[in-house]
């Protein structure tokens, strides 16, 4: 599979635990971004990064989150002291530059119990 | 900020009938606006962006600037064409990033 890759897929962990997910892009996109899905809601905006650099950080992205891309090719989003409410599919989408499709990977549903 | 509704969570409709999906965005510019779909089990997929002007799997969707709307029809639905939808709005001033609404499931049943 060629596309947007993401692991893992599925993550439980326990309130206040740290957790980090992977996104590897397809090869030579520059763009790669961050979105966060909750149940019954549209993917919401969380980071982009274009190569190495993270131009943008929403709102949503309080001090626990961190995402890095170190080498301009995959990106790691790491959340601190997982609470609850961080339940959600994180996605993942990444596109040759900023004119161009966004392809997304299957997502890393991580439950917070 | 920019801004995509979408009024129905679900539409259920036979097979053969048509399909209206409704998209209403706010921005204060000059938006690209795309409809992404999500068949079951499967990953978040463009179905089709507006500067396109062209129909996919017998979709189509007119940006009516004057409406703020960005509608996806298809006149003769398919069991297949079961899936959600999400109107993404791309703001140039706002980093490329895709606004999505809140998506609608459709449901054609035979």
């Amino acid at each position: 599979d060629t596309g947007v890759s993401q692991d893992p897929r599925h993550k439980i962990t326990k309130r206040g635990q740290n957790v980090t997910f992977r996104c590897d892009p397809i090869s030579e996109h520059n763009r790669l971004y961050w979105y966060r899905q909750t149940l019954g809601q549209g993917p919401e905006f969380l980071t982009y990064f274009q190569n190495e650099a993270q131009l943008e950080k929403s709102r949503l992205l309080s001090d626990r989150f961190s995402a890095e891309r170190p080498k301009g090719s995959f990106s790691t989003l790491e959340i601190q002291r997982t609470e609850q409410g961080d339940s959600a599919m994180y996605l993942c989408a990444s596109s040759l530059d900023r004119d161009t499709e966004a392809f997304f990977g299957q997502g890393t549903r991580l439950t917070v119990v | 900020a920019q801004r995509v509704t979408q009024p129905e969570k679900l539409l259920s409709v036979f097979k053969g009938a048509p399909v209206e999906l409704k998209c209403n965005y706010s921005y204060s510019g000059s938006p690209e606006l795309f409809w992404y779909v999500q068949y079951s089990r499967q990953r978040l997929q463009l179905l089709l962006r507006h500067i396109s002007r062209e129909s996919i799997k017998g979709f189509t969707a007119d940006l009516n600037k004057g409406e703020t709307s960005f509608h996806l029809k298809k006149p003769f639905a398919q069991e297949e064409d079961s899936a959600m939808y999400y109107c993404a709005l791309q703001a140039w001033a706002a980093g490329n990033k895709l606004t999505f609404g809140g998506g609608t499931r459709v449901l054609v049943k035979p």
